[in-house]
């Protein structure tokens, strides 16, 4: 399988501030995803993106493929952007999916 | 539409019990997955279906079966329940047409005892 690592594995905020979530996997991909849950356990998802660049509001995501990394921003922080993110990553089988252990993140008022 | 439904949301079980966790999604989608997740941890995928009648084993399918036989459901059946297999299950369905995005239920919680 994929090696799918995340960093950093905590991070705190102030309101307002933004940040800069990474995703690293050991092979090419051919599907990559982006996961947000919340403090009640819910996964929402954020983004496809195998590669290239997504925008959605406050946040964006950008995948270099040939370089194996993808990047989460958030700007503008807010409370409720608290939770974890998780990549996940799958090449050769499309639907074989292996996350990482998450970005924790907290966002303080 | 609501979307990806799993029941029950808690059980506990006793070693050696078996039992089967439903999901079923309105969407029409043709993929669906099992996930499980243990406390501070990623998830990791047990089964996973690409239409009716067809699936296949994730990174850790041992202890665990599944079936589908429509395009809604997706259970997933445990047998001889083990410690081991206390933890939070996610289903999560996914198609073309959505651009591959996986959308997950909310979650049943396993405690095995």
């Amino acid at each position: 399988g994929i090696q799918v690592e995340q960093s950093p594995p905590d991070l705190i905020l102030q309101e307002g501030a933004n940040s800069t979530l990474r995703c690293n996997f050991s092979d090419s991909v051919n599907n990559l995803q982006w996961f947000h849950q919340n403090p009640w356990g819910q996964l929402i998802n954020l983004f496809y993106i195998p590669s290239g660049t997504k925008q959605n509001g406050r946040l964006s995501a950008t995948t270099v493929a040939t370089e194996r990394y993808s990047l989460l921003y958030i700007s503008s922080s807010q409370t409720t952007d608290s939770g974890v993110y998780f990549c996940a990553a799958s090449r050769g089988n499309f639907n074989k999916f292996y996350f990482g252990s998450g970005t924790k993140l907290n966002v303080k008022p | 539409n609501a979307g990806v439904t799993q029941t029950p949301k808690f059980r506990i079980l006793k070693i050696g019990q078996s039992m089967t966790l439903q999901c079923a999604q309105d969407m029409n989608h043709n993929y669906m997955y099992w996930y499980r997740q243990d406390p501070g941890m990623g998830l990791k995928l047990i089964y996973y279906s690409v239409g009716a009648g067809i699936t296949d084993k994730g990174e850790v399918p041992n202890g665990y079966n599944v079936s589908r036989s429509t395009t809604e459901d997706f259970p997933l059946r445990l047998e001889l329940a083990a410690p081991s297999q206390t933890s939070v299950y996610f289903c999560a369905s996914s198609s073309e047409t959505s651009s591959y995005e996986q959308y997950f239920g909310p979650g049943t919680r396993l405690t095995v005892t």
